[in-house]
């Protein structure tokens, strides 16, 4: 499978505590992004990813969240103190690295806070 | 501000109805892109069509088809002949392009289709 892969698929967790994401994407996909994705609602923008620099990220972001790409390949999101408010769906993608090309989306990981 | 407005919030139909679903979006820039998704209830975001501003020409895949209207500011999706599988929740999207040329992209709230057998 060469699409775009996300580890966990859910995680529950306490409020306070501490979790991690995992996104892989599509081998040759330079541009890497990071949405988040609450019940009802479309995706919003949290952060994008040229190789290994961050090179936006939204207000959504707060000082809790984290997001890094050591390598340019795949990309973690840590959310420090969870909070009850962060129960959502994150969903990862990536793009060729050309002008505004396709996004294309991993399963994404399922996160509640309790 | 960029916007995507998909004001239907559900559909239900029953097999093999054709169903329409409608998107309207703003923006201020003249080079854009459109964008459908589609999303089943196992989660992932599946990639249906990008259209370009400056195409305006009607496209039709198989048994979907899309009608980009620039006067309008609308790009809405057709599902003809509809089928139990086409059951999901549909996105539409612009994408806004960011510092350094990449594109971030704007979701509506989504249409959840139902189709019964």
């Amino acid at each position: 499978d060469t699409g775009v892969s996300q580890d966990p698929r859910h995680k529950i967790t306490k409020r306070g505590q501490n979790v991690t994401f995992r996104c892989d994407p599509i081998s040759e996909h330079n541009r890497l992004y990071w949405y988040r994705q609450t019940l009802g609602q479309g995706p919003e923008f949290l952060t994008y990813f040229q190789n290994e620099a961050q090179l936006e990220k939204s207000r959504l972001l707060s000082d809790r969240f984290s997001a890094e790409r050591p390598k340019g390949s795949f990309s973690t999101l840590e959310i420090q103190r969870t909070e009850q408010g962060d129960s959502a769906m994150y969903l990862c993608a990536s793009s060729l690295d050309i002008g505004q090309e396709t996004q294309y989306f991993g399963p994404g990981t399922r996160l509640l806070v309790l | 501000a960029q916007k995507v407005t998909q004001a239907q919030t559900e559909i239900s139909v029953v097999e093999k109805e054709d169903v329409t679903l409608d998107c309207v979006y703003e923006t201020r820039d003249t080079t854009y892109y459109l964008f459908w998704y589609k999303q089943p209830p196992s989660g992932e975001l599946v990639f249906l069509i990008r259209r370009n501003s400056f195409d305006e020409q009607n496209e039709i895949s198989g048994r979907y088809s899309w009608n980009f209207q620039k006067s309008t500011s609308s790009f809405n999706f057709t599902i003809t002949a509809s089928q139990v599988v086409d059951s999901a929740v549909y996105f539409c999207a612009l994408s806004e392009e960011g510092s350094g040329g990449y594109n971030k992209l704007i979701f509506g709230a989504g249409t959840r289709l139902a189709v019964h057998p």
